[in-house]
């Protein structure tokens, strides 16, 4: 059973354009909804996360949204640049280990 | 300082043959994770290790996988009788404490089975 479902599965955007991936959970135990970020050959690295206890998280250009009665959470990258083109998965945890997203590839053009 | 190392980087072996693949954590974290990556797809949990705590089995697709660790350093992976669906990046992660709220991820090992 997936738990968490990340849409869209692929993403391209123009430099300076927004990027918006979209995830939903089901398990109303998560307390905890990281982003990370993978280049290719490379593990993933955390990006940002949130707890359900906050509607909204920045960090720079990246923007976490909370939507905690639709179950869903959503990762906003603002001024898109092509250094951000990798993939993104969001992930949820109930002080266990994380459950992933499909993950979503995103493409930023010059 | 170092981050999360894994070995070998690629392995290619054929159906039916074991595995071993190692994964070295960061020193001082307490926690160890496995995950399995597939093409295109996201990270599928396999083991969970914390402290002397007894690890966190559910992930593990069938009893041909199975993972030690030696304390709170090294940890090895091993796969039986490798059959073609298990060809897939097989990804530790650590983190400092029992909270999971960052892994560090190493860069994998490749697995292809023939």
């Amino acid at each position: 059973q997936q738990q968490v479902k990340q849409s869209p599965q692929s993403l391209i955007v123009q430099k300076g354009g927004i990027s918006i991936i979209n995830c939903a959970y089901e398990n109303t135990a998560f307390d905890y909804f990281p982003w990370y970020q993978q280049f290719p050959g490379k593990g993933p690295a955390l990006l940002i996360a949130i707890r359900p206890d906050v509607s909204e998280k920045k960090e720079g250009r990246f923007t976490i949204s909370f939507n905690k009665s639709a179950k869903q959470f959503s990762l906003h990258i603002m001024d898109s640049q092509p250094g951000d083109s990798a993939t993104y998965f969001c992930a949820a945890s109930s002080r266990r280990a994380l459950t992933f997203g499909s993950g979503t590839r995103l493409q930023v053009q010059p | 300082g170092a981050g999360v190392s894994q070995s070998p980087s690629n392995k290619v072996t054929e159906k039916g043959k074991d595995v071993e693949l190692r994964c070295d954590p960061i020193s001082g974290h307490t926690a160890l994770y496995w995950y399995r990556q597939r093409l295109g797809q996201g990270l599928e949990f396999l083991i969970y290790f914390q402290g002397n705590s007894a690890p966190d089995k559910s992930g593990l697709p069938s009893d041909r996988f199975s993972a030690e660790r030696t304390g709170e350093s090294v940890s090895t992976l091993t796969i039986q009788r490798t059959q073609q669906e298990d060809s897939a990046v097989y990804l530790c992660a650590s983190s400092p404490t029992a909270l999971y709220e960052k892994l560090f991820f190493g860069s994998g090992t490749q697995l292809s089975v023939l």
